[in-house]
């Protein structure tokens, strides 16, 4: 079965920029969707088709893809961005997969 | 404004059917497709399947075959079936909204209204 690969955690500092990877052996071909969960809330969608902002997510949430791999990256990272981030793509066998989640962690 | 709101009992005994309904306000059910996804505690979203308005469906073929889903367009609601639970079955169940995007060979789907989420516990 096809699996996107997310490192299990990442730190940053209030401020700095985070970037979260995600990886699969077809996602130079594909496009890629980013959610962010907080604890008792529903997932939010962040990015969608690789680089897009749905409307009233901040300007500080970007999305890139490069080869086989994606990358999320939170610039001027704040408190209230700690939060584990799943990337989510397209598969021909398997409609959606989902990565296993980073969490992280603003300190 | 979407929103996407799922009911069914938060208890369910092993072994017995769970049922979940979702029910869409703000918009039409008559487009796009609709999903259930689950978070088990602790692990990561995994998705169960969607169902189209016009009663198509498509389950995820990792999980074994106990989910139906359907669609009721007169009460704006998609429902979810799973039959013998288990204890590996206890998760919060989101219903979403499923976008399909794309051309030619190059598709995507993405969610972008989700309900609330509704905590299963599969226990005696």
């Amino acid at each position: 079965s096809y699996e996107l690969t997310q490192s299990p955690s990442v730190s940053v500092s209030p401020g700095q920029t985070a970037s979260i990877r995600c990886s699969g052996d077809k996602l130079g071909d594909e496009y890629v969707s980013w959610y962010q969960k907080k604890p008792g809330q529903s997932p939010l969608l962040v990015i969608y088709q690789n680089t897009k902002r749905p409307s009233g997510i901040p300007g500080r949430f970007s999305g890139s893809k490069s080869a086989n791999t994606a990358t999320l990256t939170i610039s001027g990272t704040q408190l209230m961005d700690e939060a584990d981030y799943f990337c989510q793509a397209y598969d021909s066998t398997i409609p959606v997969v989902f990565g296993g989640g980073t969490k992280l962690t603003v300190l | 404004q979407v929103q996407l709101q799922e009911s069914g009992p938060g208890l369910v005994k092993p072994s017995e059917t769970l049922s979940l309904t979702c029910t869409v306000s703000g918009g039409s059910i008559s487009s796009n497709y609709w999903s259930w996804i689950r978070q088990p505690p602790g692990k990561g979203l995994e998705w169960i399947g969607y169902i189209h308005y016009s009663g198509s469906t498509n389950y995820n073929p990792s999980l074994k075959s106990r989910f139906t889903m359907s669609v009721d367009t007169s009460k704006s609601q998609f429902s979810l079936k799973l039959n013998s639970v288990t204890a590996a079955d206890t998760a919060v169940y989101y219903c979403a909204r499923q976008v399909l995007y794309g051309s030619g060979n190059f598709w995507t789907y993405y969610f972008d209204y989700w309900g609330q989420g509704t905590l299963v516990t599969v226990s005696s």
